[in-house]
């Protein structure tokens, strides 16, 4: 399997400034033939299921604010919150879909500062 | 606009199956072979994959439940559903369907549920 892994495991930040989760994953993510890294983003409210933020590691999905932003290839990536609102307070995933089976990372609490 | 919802008969007891149904409104099961999936998420833990299926049929599990699981799918009714065997207090947890995103089990889950708590106790 691989696994994923974030860190910090809990993140908190002042309102209006940036917020940056890692995730490394224990073999690469990316598959040569179309030069796309299988890693999505989700982001979980309490009481809400997961909902998908980036895929392809770097595109936003349809409705997500653009203060939300994914980078990285390979084996490391990166979501940034660019300037943080009270409503971005929940736990955040990284997810590879590469192989099977489809593995999460532990999760990062992100709270207001 | 998509939607599923789970349902199931509630708690399960220890060694007995837990059975799930995730029923699929505003667009077909049957369209454009998306894959559907199971993940669940112990309480207060971390997401776990549990398998997924095609329209077809076609079946993704995780290994470490592969020989407790079956998802099946009945495109008459637009749902899909999972059993899960043998259950024990460890599986107890909230349980989402989704759907992976375009025509691939390769694909990230796109549309969730609101997810269903069951919880095994005798």
């Amino acid at each position: 399997d691989i696994v994923m892994t974030q860190s910090p495991d809990s993140l908190a930040v002042s309102l209006g400034e940036r917020a940056t989760i890692n995730c490394k994953s224990s073999q690469s993510v990316l598959y040569s033939s179309n030069n796309k890294n299988y890693l999505a983003w989700y982001q979980q409210k309490p009481g809400q299921p997961p909902k998908v933020l980036i895929y392809w590691a770097s595109i936003r999905e349809s409705g997500v604010p653009d203060r939300f932003s994914g980078s990285g290839s390979g084996t490391d990536f990166t979501l940034t919150i660019s300037s943080l609102l009270a409503e971005d307070v929940a736990v955040y995933y990284c997810q590879q879909y590469y192989t099977s089976p489809q593995t999460f990372g532990q999760g990062t609490k992100l709270e207001i500062k | 606009q998509l939607q599923l919802q789970e349902s199931g008969p509630g708690p399960v007891k220890p060694s007995e199956t837990l059975s799930l149904t995730c029923t699929v409104s505003g667009g077909s099961i049957n369209s454009n072979n998306y894959y559907w999936g199971w993940i669940r998420q112990p309480p207060g833990k971390g997401l776990e994959w549990i398998g997924s299926i095609s329209n077809s049929g076609s079946t993704y599990y995780n290994p470490s439940l592969k020989s407790r699981v079956t998802i099946s799918v009945d495109t008459s009714k637009n749902q899909f559903s999972l059993k899960l065997t043998s259950v024990t207090a460890a599986d107890t947890a909230v349980y989402y369907c989704a759907r992976h995103a375009i025509s691939s089990w390769y694909q990230y889950l796109q549309h969730w549920g609101q997810g269903t708590l069951v919880t095994v106790s005798s």
